[in-house]
């Protein structure tokens, strides 16, 4: 079935740092991939995606990339700000298992100015 | 994007009793999922819910323990029945964008429960 796992976290950074979330995926078929944003008290957002691959999702000046030979969608930020304090979910789509998002444990990041 | 509230936001319930939560979408959609949020984990799909037809359930979740409505294409309800402190979760609807049949998920807000 499909699967996806997430760097561990907590993951704390100061403000201005570069952020990489790494997060590599199990499936069958040709998944969606979809990055997740949880602010502290607030519902998920969707933050970004993929659908296919080499495709490259961006939103908020983070960045994705779909790799299909590393089965990776690693998150990234050139320049993270206080504000990005939340909790990060990989999830996928698709394959073998339409309709159905299979999410990754999340990972907490705190951003200190 | 779809619009997406639940009802209510949060609830303390007593163990053995049942909460009903109401999902509403701004438009008509073909497939509503209810996912649960426990404490500090990630999201697990519970159903799916088509209007017209029975839920189905992941493994795991059972009918009689999360019974799920879906009256009309706009509307659905979760049911969390004889309810134990293990169900302390965040219970969330989903749905896909504008009733289309892509991958992209939208979220309600979520129902924040606590069983004492």
């Amino acid at each position: 079935g499909n699967s996806v796992t997430q760097m561990e976290g907590p993951v704390t950074l100061s403000e201005e740092a570069f952020l990489t979330i790494n997060c590599t995926y199990t499936a069958t078929g040709y998944p969606s991939l979809f990055w997740y944003v949880q602010y502290p008290g607030e519902g998920l957002q969707l933050l970004l995606k993929a659908t296919k691959a080499d495709d490259k999702g961006s939103n908020k000046g983070f960045e994705a990339t779909y790799r299909k030979e590393t089965t990776s969608f690693h998150l990234e930020k050139g320049s993270v700000q206080v504000s990005d304090s939340a909790v990060y979910f990989c999830a996928l789509a698709g394959g073998t298992s339409y309709g159905k998002l299979t999410f990754g444990q999340g990972t907490i990041l705190t951003v200190h100015p | 994007s779809a619009v997406i509230s639940q009802k209510p936001s949060r609830d303390i319930c007593q163990r053995g009793t049942s909460l009903t939560i109401q999902c509403q979408v701004d438009s008509q959609v073909t497939m509503m999922f209810w996912y649960r949020q426990q404490p500090g984990q990630s999201l697990t799909l519970i159903a799916t819910a088509n209007q017209g037809s029975e839920a189905t359930y992941e493994s795991g979740f059972v009918i009689d323990k999360f019974p799920i409505s879906r009256p009309n294409l706009t509307f659905s309800t979760l049911t969390v029945s004889n309810m134990s402190p293990e169900d302390s979760s965040i219970y969330l609807c989903s749905t896909f964008l504008s009733g289309m049949r892509t991958d992209t998920q939208y979220f309600g807000p979520g129902t924040r429960l606590t069983v004492l």
